[in-house]
């Protein structure tokens, strides 16, 4: 079935290093894709998202970059904070399917 | 704060019990999106209204059903509980029914349900 998932489970980076994260998907209809980033104890958080007619969005310190042919795209935090220690969800739709599928996750560890 | 309100926060319940799990999307959106978190599966779809009307159907068990009230705010029924349902379950607002369209959901604090 589809599915949209992460490579990596964790990943630690040094406060002040750049941290990218990947997701890959499955269904080549999928058009239309959203980061989450979700904090302990709250609810997923819209960061960045991206339609299927580019390849590379910024956004403030985060840039999402998509690879329709390999079905594979990757957010990109500049400078990654304390304050980026959370864990991170990419999403994947088909436009006019109103359902979107979920990755189960990213936990980035940001280290002092 | 996304604006979206989740109640209650936390829920302790008996197997073979019914729940309601209630959401009030943000002022002025008229989607409201049901999501189950678990350890072990992520974020799960399980429906989607539009003003009062689904729109679509994910991964939801027969024994689960959801409503969009006139005054826009949604309740997830659970019913016959099972140990497996012991999950966060969130809830998302969005401005128009289409996701592609309007782009951004904006998700609440979440119920956490716990079964025993």
């Amino acid at each position: 079935g589809e599915s949209v998932g992460l490579h990596l489970p964790t990943l630690s980076v040094q406060e002040g290093d750049n941290s990218i994260i990947n997701c890959a998907y499955s269904n080549s209809a999928s058009d239309y894709f959203i980061w989450y980033k979700q904090e302990s104890g709250k609810g997923p958080q819209f960061i960045i998202d991206i339609r299927s007619n580019m390849d590379k969005r910024q956004g403030q310190r985060v840039t999402v970059l998509l690879n329709k042919t390999v079905k594979h795209l990757s957010l990109q935090i500049a400078a990654t904070q304390p304050g980026d220690s959370a864990v991170y969800f990419c999403a994947g739709s088909v436009s006019g399917t109103y359902k979107y599928i979920f990755g189960t996750g990213t936990r980035l560890k940001v280290l002092a | 704060d996304s604006g979206v309100t989740q109640t209650p926060k936390h829920l302790i319940t008996a197997t073979g019990q019914r729940v309601t799990l209630r959401c009030s999307p943000r002022s002025g959106d008229l989607s409201v999106y049901w999501y189950q978190q678990s350890l072990d599966q992520g974020l799960q779809f399980l429906i989607q209204y539009y003003n009062g009307e689904e729109r679509a159907k994910g991964n939801i068990l027969e024994r689960f059903s959801a409503q969009q009230f006139p005054d826009l705010h949604s309740e997830l029924n659970l019913s016959s509980l099972e140990l497996g349902d012991s999950a966060l379950y969130f809830c998302a607002s969005s401005a128009g029914g289409g996701l592609a369209a309007t782009g951004t959901q904006y998700f609440g604090p979440g119920t956490r349900l716990l079964v025993l």
